[in-house]
């Protein structure tokens, strides 16, 4: 199986902050990489599909980067609802495996 | 628009079976196929398994033998039974729909169920 790893594992910030999240694939997946983004009590939300593809109805501040095996997911104006779980999935090979998640929050 | 709805939450003691169920939606139920995930609260989500519009199920190697999913089209119902339950097991557990054929790229969830193992 594909192991993912996150970074960092959880960090705080500021209405208005960037912030930025890295995810690093085990092998080469390509562009086979997902963003959800996921509240207490809610399911993932699928935010960024194959590295770079936001979803319909997520906001422009949201961007994703990179091939390979290393990924990055961008927020470029933090918003008070942006703060929440961020987890990236590889959906190169099955089983399709999930990254331990970033928290974000408020500083 | 897309609506799946699971079943309310459960509790189970060890060595014994859970049945969750996920009513979709519309052409969902039809045309997609439709992947299982579990979550223990505090960690990433883990891939259970996948089934396809014609009810061909393809399960994680960790719960082979273990996990049964279903579809009954009668109802538009999906249906994950997972048996053997150990403390382990206790997580929430989320149907999802694939966007694309065997993607992977899953864009539409359940509101999850609570899976509690205890004795």
């Amino acid at each position: 199986d594909i192991h993912m790893t996150q970074a960092p594992s959880s960090l705080s910030a500021s209405v208005g902050d960037i912030v930025t999240i890295t995810c690093r694939a085990s092998q080469r997946i390509d562009t086979y990489l997902n963003w959800y983004q996921q509240t207490p009590g809610r399911a993932p939300k699928l935010l960024i599909s194959r590295a770079s593809n936001l979803q319909s109805g997520v906001p422009s501040r949201f961007s994703g980067s990179g091939s390979g095996t290393d990924f990055t997911l961008s927020i470029s104006s933090m918003q008070p609802e942006d703060f929440a779980t961020y987890y990236c999935q590889q959906s190169y090979s099955t089983p399709t495996t999930f990254g331990p998640g970033t928290k974000v929050d408020i500083k | 628009q897309v609506q799946l709805v699971q079943s309310g939450a459960e509790v189970k003691k060890p060595g014994a079976s859970v049945k969750v169920s996920c009513k979709a939606s519309g052409n969902t139920f039809i045309s997609n196929y439709m992947h299982w995930v579990r979550q223990v609260p505090g960690r990433g989500p883990q891939w259970m398994g996948v089934i396809s519009p014609g009810g061909t199920a393809s399960y994680a190697q960790k719960f082979q033998g273990r996990v049964t999913m279903t579809r009954d089209t009668s109802t538009g119902t999906l249906h994950m039974e997972l048996s053997s339950l150990g403390f382990e097991d206790t997580a929430v557990y989320y149907c999802a729909r694939d966007k694309y054929s065997t993607s992977q790229d899953l864009d539409f969830w359940g509101q999850g169920t609570l899976v509690t193992v205890s004795s």
